[in-house]
């Protein structure tokens, strides 16, 4: 079965600094990979989807970029954090047997 | 932007009761889906239903879906303590994979 890893699980980083977060993925090849936010209380909000290494397509403008270095690898990243980045961060791979997705645990970013 | 609405978006039931959650969504669908989050974790997901559809069971779960309102319940019967999570809709308009979410209703189980 395939899983995924989210690292950090909880990060707090000052306005103005770096992010990189990281997710992998074991169990499955060539997987579609996807970046979501949730905002407090609040549903979630598609950011980035890939399908492929170099593949990246976004969904809302914004002060984040994602990268795909490798098949199993999906990155979050930004150069300066802004208030607003603030968030609990998602990644998730669609399960092509069950029609939908699993998700990663999670990064609870606050940008302070 | 939200495609799905959960409604209520909070709901509290003592343990052995029947939990309903609705969401209603604004375009056509190819599937609409329903996961769970625990506090602080990532989401689950619970079930799938597909647009030509009506109704789905999953253990405990039952799931149903009006197209012509463009509306979805989830029932979760006898519940538990550990049904104590937040629940949302998400809709897949065009069989691509591309997720939108509702809201979320927050159901706290009694014990």
């Amino acid at each position: 079965s395939q899983t995924i890893h989210q690292w950090p699980a909880t990060l707090v980083q000052p306005v103005g600094s770096p992010l990189s977060l990281e997710c992998t993925v074991e169990g499955t090849s060539n997987p579609n990979l996807y970046w979501y936010r949730q905002a407090a209380g609040r549903g979630l909000q598609l950011l980035f989807y890939s399908v492929g290494i170099g593949q990246i397509s976004s969904e809302v403008p914004q002060n984040l970029s994602a990268s795909r270095p490798q098949d199993r690898q999906f990155i979050l990243s930004s150069k300066k954090l802004l208030l607003s980045d603030s968030g609990f961060y998602l990644c998730a791979i669609y399960d092509a047997v069950n029609y939908g997705y699993t998700f990663g645990s999670g990064t609870r970013l606050t940008v302070v | 932007s939200q495609q799905g609405e959960e409604d209520p978006q909070a709901l509290s039931i003592q343990e052995g009761e029947n939990a309903t959650m609705n969401c209603s969504y604004k375009t056509s669908i190819n599937n609409l889906q329903w996961y769970r989050q625990n506090s602080g974790r990532g989401l689950v997901h619970l079930i799938l239903i597909r647009s030509n559809e009506r109704e789905k069971h999953s253990g405990r779960l039952r799931v149903t879906l009006d197209t012509s309102k463009k509306s979805s319940s989830l029932l979760i019967t006898a519940s538990r303590a550990a049904d104590t999570a937040s629940y949302f809709c998400a809709t897949d308009p065009f069989g691509n994979e591309k997720l939108t979410f509702g809201t979320g209703t927050r159901l706290t189980i009694i014990p």
